[in-house]
């Protein structure tokens, strides 16, 4: 167990929903990190929070957006949902944000399914 | 922008026996870190282990190595006595130093045969 904490673990929507997915971010991380990972775009960085600020954008389509609250869980939000955003979304987690080279505790993920 | 590329998409290898998983890298940055995880069918991301780029030994992690060449970039990693729980898929990421994300290559599917 990694200690970090996503939900839902199963999502099926269909095509133009909204859903949120949930993080919440090992006791004592600052840094929350989320990934997209799907058979053909693989791990993507979509984007970092730390200590509640936007640290580092990624691959992250304008129709997502994210935020870090006070007690640092995060939430990814995902609108307008098309078929291609079928994927696995991974909450990661670290002590830090910036000038580091940690290792990142991941969730077991929150699997999406738009039909 | 940093890359990793793992030109090895699938491998199989004897139980008991040893194998390396091979990746390259790319980066502008003079300090960066790699990683490696393991991602089992069950879908959770595993750490296995990390390499300083100013590491002057290679990282060790019980049966997990890091055979890390910095001059040719690349930073391999070998598990010894494969068991049949190693089989998985392995994921080599290089860290960034400015934000601490990593970037992560394609994957190598491991395959332990009995």
């Amino acid at each position: 167990d990694s200690g970090v904490t996503q939900t839902p673990k199963h999502l099926i929507t269909a095509t133009g929903q909204r859903v949120t997915l949930r993080c919440s971010p090992r006791s004592g991380d600052l840094s929350v990190y989320w990934y997209q990972q799907s058979l053909d775009q693989g791990l993507q960085f979509l984007i970092q929070y730390y200590n509640g600020e936007e640290r580092a954008k990624g691959n992250i389509l304008e129709r997502f957006s994210a935020q870090q609250f006070p007690d640092l869980h995060s939430e990814l939000n995902l609108s307008s949902l098309e078929l291609g955003d079928s994927a696995l979304y991974f909450c990661a987690s670290s002590v830090g944000g910036r000038g580091r080279n940690e290792k990142l505790f991941f969730g077991s993920g929150t699997q999406l399914s738009v039909l | 922008a940093q890359k990793i590329t793992q030109t090895q998409p699938g491998m199989f290898v004897q139980e008991k026996e040893a194998v390396t998983l091979d990746c390259t890298y790319d980066t502008s940055d003079q300090s960066y870190g790699l990683f490696w995880y393991k991602q089992p069918s069950s879908g959770e991301m595993i750490f296995l282990i990390y390499q300083g780029s100013y590491d002057e030994q290679n990282a060790t992690e019980g049966r997990y190595s890091l055979n890390f060449q910095k001059a040719r970039k690349s930073a391999n990693l070998v598990i010894s006595a494969s068991q049949l729980g190693d089989s998985a898929m392995y994921f080599c990421a290089i860290g960034d130093w400015a934000g601490n994300m990593l970037t992560f290559g394609g994957g190598t599917r491991l395959m332990v045969k009995p």
